[in-house]
């Protein structure tokens, strides 16, 4: 069974770091893409980044380049997200999700992230 | 960026009554290549994540009853829920996985009339 563990959320203040965490498992984890998907509160879904199987490709929506990182661990079978220079609109549930190909296939129960002062 | 649009926002249907729910890409999602529609269809109730129904537009996931259907192609697309259960009571979102940056649609909520 594909199971996805997140961690890692909290409250930050405005300008403050997080590091996301998610432990995979059930499947063979290097041989799949990996991404962050973020929903704010009552809002609908936001697709954050994508990271190949062996982390050589990195894709990011406009809104956080430059400021989160991804990245995974493969021996440890697990995914990370650095995020610096936090602001208020990235407030949201962050889900780690399993591509098949891009395709969002299989979503983790998601972390919460607040930021506010 | 392909934009995904979704209508209408909500719908409230009788149960047994058919839901149709319409997504419309800026882009076609219809690859030359190996003619696939790169579009998919979740369902995400209330305090869960979503969960996926519908993949290439038509093909439903293994386990997804068959009152759910996904038809189109191109730039537009629609799912039907053929008799509405009290369990489909959701929000259904569309997604492209075609280009990057992968996009959604705005969400449908499908309720109860």
């Amino acid at each position: 069974e594909v199971q996805l563990v997140e961690s890692g959320g909290g409250l930050v203040q405005p300008g403050g770091s997080l590091r996301l965490s998610c432990a995979a498992s059930g499947f063979t984890f290097s041989s799949h893409w990996m991404m962050w998907v973020r929903q704010a509160p009552g809002k609908g879904l936001e697709w954050v980044a994508t990271i190949k199987q062996d982390g050589s490709e990195k894709y990011y929506v406009d809104s956080v380049k430059g400021r989160f990182t991804i990245s995974r661990d493969n021996a440890k079978n697990s995914l990370y997200l650095q995020m610096n220079s936090l602001r208020a609109e990235d407030t949201a549930m962050y889900y780690c999700t399993r591509g098949a190909g891009w395709l969002v296939e299989y979503w983790g129960q998601g972390t919460l992230v607040t930021v506010s002062s | 960026d392909i934009v995904m649009t979704q209508s209408p926002d909500s719908l409230a249907v009788s149960l047994g009554e058919r839901a149709i729910i319409n997504c419309k890409s800026s882009q076609s999602l219809l690859s030359s290549s190996d003619n696939k529609n790169y579009l998919a269809w979740y369902q995400q109730k209330l305090g869960q994540p979503p969960k996926l129904l519908i993949i290439w537009a038509s093909t439903r996931e293994s386990g997804v009853p068959d009152r759910f259907s996904g038809s189109g192609s191109g730039t537009d697309f629609t799912l039907t829920i053929s008799s509405l259960q009290a369990e489909d009571v959701a929000v259904y979102y569309c997604h492209q996985h075609f280009h990057s940056p992968l996009t959604f649609g705005g969400g449908t909520k499908v309720e109860i009339k």
